[in-house]
C-alpha cells in the first residue's frame, strides 16, 4: 500500500527566508505523480506544484521548488522569500499513474513569522 | 470559470441519522471524489464518480455511497451516522480518468459535519 509520511507536524520560518518541508513516500509503483497541496484556514485545498516521476527535472512554481530524489522517494518542498500569505497546513500526495486514489500525509502546519 | 461549490458549509447531526453533502464540479470536470478529513488528518479517499458510475473506492463502509449526476454535480450520502463520522468532507473534481495527464485535483472548501 501507498504511504506518505511528512514528519513534520510544525514548521515556522521568517518572513522573507527560505523553508523546506519533508515528504517520504512509499511505493513499488515506477510510475506515479506527486504533488504539495496548500490548505489555509479557509480550508479550500490549492495546489501549490507537482512532480511527474519519469522527470529527473525538479518542478518550480515561482518561489516554489522541490527536491525530488526517487531512488530516495522524497519529495520536499522550498518555500523561498516566505510571505505571510504561505501560512497554512501543507499536505504531500502521491497518485499512480494509472490509479484514482490520492494518498495523502498528515500534513505540515507552516507559521510565517513578519 | 466556475470552481468546485459544496454545500451545507457546516452541519450537526446526530448519531443513527443519515445526511446529504452536495458538491457541484469546476465547470468542465466530469469526475468528482469524495475526501474525509478528520481532524489533525491528511484527507482519506472515499470514492470516485465518473460519468455517473462509482470509479474507484477507498476503505469505507457500504453505509458511505454517493450519486453523479447527468450535469457532473454529485452527492454524498452516509448512513447511520456514527461519532467518527465527524469531519471535514472534501469533494474535488478533475477532467478525464488518470492517466495520460497528471490528473490533478481541484477542491472545495468542504462540508463540516459533527455528529454528536
Amino acid at each position: 500500500a501507498q504511504t506518505v509520511t511528512q514528519s513534520q507536524p510544525e514548521m515556522s520560518v521568517q518572513e522573507a527566508e527560505t523553508v523546506t518541508l519533508s515528504c517520504t513516500y512509499d511505493t513499488s509503483e515506477s510510475d506515479y505523480y506527486l504533488f504539495w497541496y496548500k490548505q489555509p484556514p479557509s480550508r479550500q485545498m490549492i495546489l501549490v506544484i507537482r512532480q511527474e516521476a519519469y522527470k529527473q527535472q525538479n518542478a518550480t512554481e515561482n518561489r516554489f521548488s522541490v527536491n525530488f530524489q526517487k531512488a530516495a522517494k522524497s519529495f520536499s518542498l522550498k518555500i523561498s522569500d516566505s510571505q505571510l500569505g504561505d501560512a497554512a497546513m501543507y499536505f504531500c500526495a502521491y497518485r499512480r499513474q494509472t490509479g484514482n486514489q490520492f494518498y495523502f500525509g498528515t500534513g505540515t502546519s507552516l507559521t510565517v513569522i513578519p | 470559470e466556475t470552481g468546485v461549490t459544496q454545500s451545507p458549509t457546516h452541519l450537526i447531526k446526530t448519531r443513527g441519522q443519515q445526511v446529504t453533502l452536495r458538491c457541484s464540479s469546476q465547470s468542465g470536470h466530469n469526475t468528482v471524489s469524495w475526501y474525509q478529513q478528520a481532524l489533525g488528518q491528511g484527507p482519506q479517499f472515499i470514492f470516485q464518480y465518473y460519468r455517473e458510475e462509482e470509479n474507484g473506492r477507498g476503505n469505507f463502509p457500504p453505509r458511505f455511497s454517493g450519486l453523479q449526476f447527468p450535469n457532473y454535480s454529485s452527492e454524498l450520502n452516509v448512513n447511520a451516522l456514527e461519532l467518527d463520522d465527524s469531519a471535514l468532507y472534501l469533494c474535488a473534481s478533475r477532467i478525464g480518468l488518470a492517466g495520460g495527464n497528471t490528473g490533478e485535483l481541484f477542491f472545495g472548501e468542504g462540508s463540516r459535519l459533527t455528529v454528536l
